[in-house]
């Protein structure tokens, strides 16, 4: 079975900096998806960005983007230029391309960002 | 576009109670999950429906029966609440494709709270 593991329970970075937070993944598939998403107090589950494990070019979303290495099988999430409204819990997950659909999270990171 | 529209929003059971929470969804998506999170276990999968007619268990179905009614709506069950099922639940939906723009991604609702006394 995949597991996702994010071994920072909490971060906190000075608004307009950069962030980085981590992710690791266990699988013994080729072919997969990663995702990152965002959960504000709201608690809406918001997606942040996604790489398909076939693309070997790090997938980025405006502030956001993603350092991927398969044969670590690590995941992180860049923010740069932090803002106040990125402060959330960021969940990393994971989704196999073939057969079953289902997603698998990590237990995520609470982000602060300090004024 | 309404996207996935979960009900309740909060429910407060005794322990023993039933209860069903419903989602649905409009964007004709075939896959639909149910999940739920509790603080410092991320969220974790309970039942998911791969297709209209087919159900499948997650990691932690243990007390939870699921209904796909139709493409739109996936309904959780808890026929005898416990504490334990004091949790957020969220149902999402997603559609599978190669290269198209959405592919594979969940769309989540707004999440259900509900306490179990």
């Amino acid at each position: 079975a995949q597991t996702v593991t994010q071994s920072q329970p909490e971060m906190s970075v000075q608004e307009a900096e950069t962030v980085t937070l981590s992710c690791t993944y266990d699988t013994s598939e080729s072919d997969y998806y990663l995702f990152w998403y965002k959960q504000p107090p709201s608690r809406q589950m918001i997606l942040v960005i996604r790489q398909e494990a076939y693309k070997q070019q790090n997938a980025t979303e405006n502030r956001f983007s993603v350092n991927f290495q398969k044969a670590a099988k690590s995941f992180s999430l860049k923010i740069s230029d932090s803002q106040l409204g990125d402060a959330a819990m960021y969940f990393c997950a994971y989704r196999s391309a073939v057969g079953n659909e289902k997603l698998t999270f990590g237990t995520g990171t609470r982000l602060t960002i300090i004024p | 576009n309404a996207g996935v529209t979960q009900t309740p929003k909060f429910q407060v059971l005794k322990t023993g109670q039933s209860m069903t929470l419903q989602c649905a969804q409009d964007m004709n998506h075939n896959s639909m999950y149910w999940y739920r999170q509790d603080p410092g276990m991320g969220l974790r999968l309970i039942y998911y429906s791969a297709s209209e007619g087919t159900t499948d268990k997650g990691e932690v179905p243990n007390g939870y029966n699921v209904s796909r009614l139709n493409k739109r709506e996936f309904s959780l069950r808890l026929e005898s609440a416990a504490p334990s099922q004091t949790s957020v639940y969220f149902c999402a939906s997603s559609f599978s494709g190669l290269g198209q723009k959405g592919a594979n991604v969940l769309t989540f609702g707004a999440g259900s709270r509900l306490t179990v006394l």
